[in-house]
């Protein structure tokens, strides 16, 4: 079956580091990708990873592991703008099917 | 007009009632999306359209039926409703075999069913 997990609520303090964690179990693997969501708004891409290792973009990065069905995001000197949700969605194989998680909301406090 | 525009951005609808949903993409993608967003459920995927024919339908009940005329036009017919149809459905467009395919995602419609 197909099952992503990633916590549902996380707080951090402006100017710290977090990081997300996703796992994963689906019937296929074709690539990794995160989304940003601010309420009211339309999912916005990321990052994406489908070989093994680290994906820097600014002050997000992403990891993945494909042997352990893991993946985290992680988000430098926050800011008060990265309070959003953070979406984890795997692409299975074969076709451009994606299964999301149920997201991580982010708290970003002064 | 740019990336995926999506209309109306708010509808409150009766049960009875027959509406639609439009999305257009300004991407020049070749593949279409529409998901369900509920609160704190994962994104629903509910049609897949590539190259203007339906590749996906997880088992979507029939009062949501899709369109699509071209590859820039996404259309979501709506009928006979229920109250727990009330979501966020979102549009999505990609580029098949462009890369990382990634799809982009347009600001959605809040549907209320009363």
């Amino acid at each position: 079956g197909q099952n992503i997990d990633q916590p549902t609520e996380m707080t951090a303090t402006e100017g710290a580091i977090v990081q997300i964690n996703c796992t994963y179990q689906t019937s296929g693997f074709n690539g990794l990708f995160w989304y940003q969501q601010h309420a009211g708004e339309a999912p916005t891409f990321l990052s994406y990873n489908v070989l093994d290792g680290l994906e820097e973009k600014g002050r997000f990065s992403s990891f993945l592991s494909r042997s352990k069905g893991y993946s985290y995001l992680l988000l430098k000197e926050l800011q008060m703008k990265d309070s959003a949700s953070y979406l984890c969605a795997v692409r299975e194989a074969g076709f451009q099917k994606l299964v999301f998680g149920t997201g991580t909301r982010l708290l970003v406090s002064p | 007009e740019t990336g995926v525009t999506q209309t109306p951005r708010h509808l409150v609808m009766g049960m009875t009632n027959k509406k639609s949903l439009k999305c257009e993409q300004h991407l020049g993608h070749n593949a279409m999306y529409w998901y369900k967003q509920s609160a704190k459920k994962p994104l629903e995927l509910m049609f897949v359209y590539s190259l203007e024919e339906r590749v996906e339908n997880n088992s979507v009940p029939s009062r949501f039926s899709p369109e699509c005329p071209n590859s820039s036009h996404l259309f979501l017919h709506l009928h006979t409703l229920q109250p727990e149809d009330s979501a966020l459905y979102l549009c999505a467009s990609s580029q098949e075999r462009g890369g990382t395919d990634t799809q982009y995602f347009g600001p959605g419609t809040r549907l209320t069913v009363l």
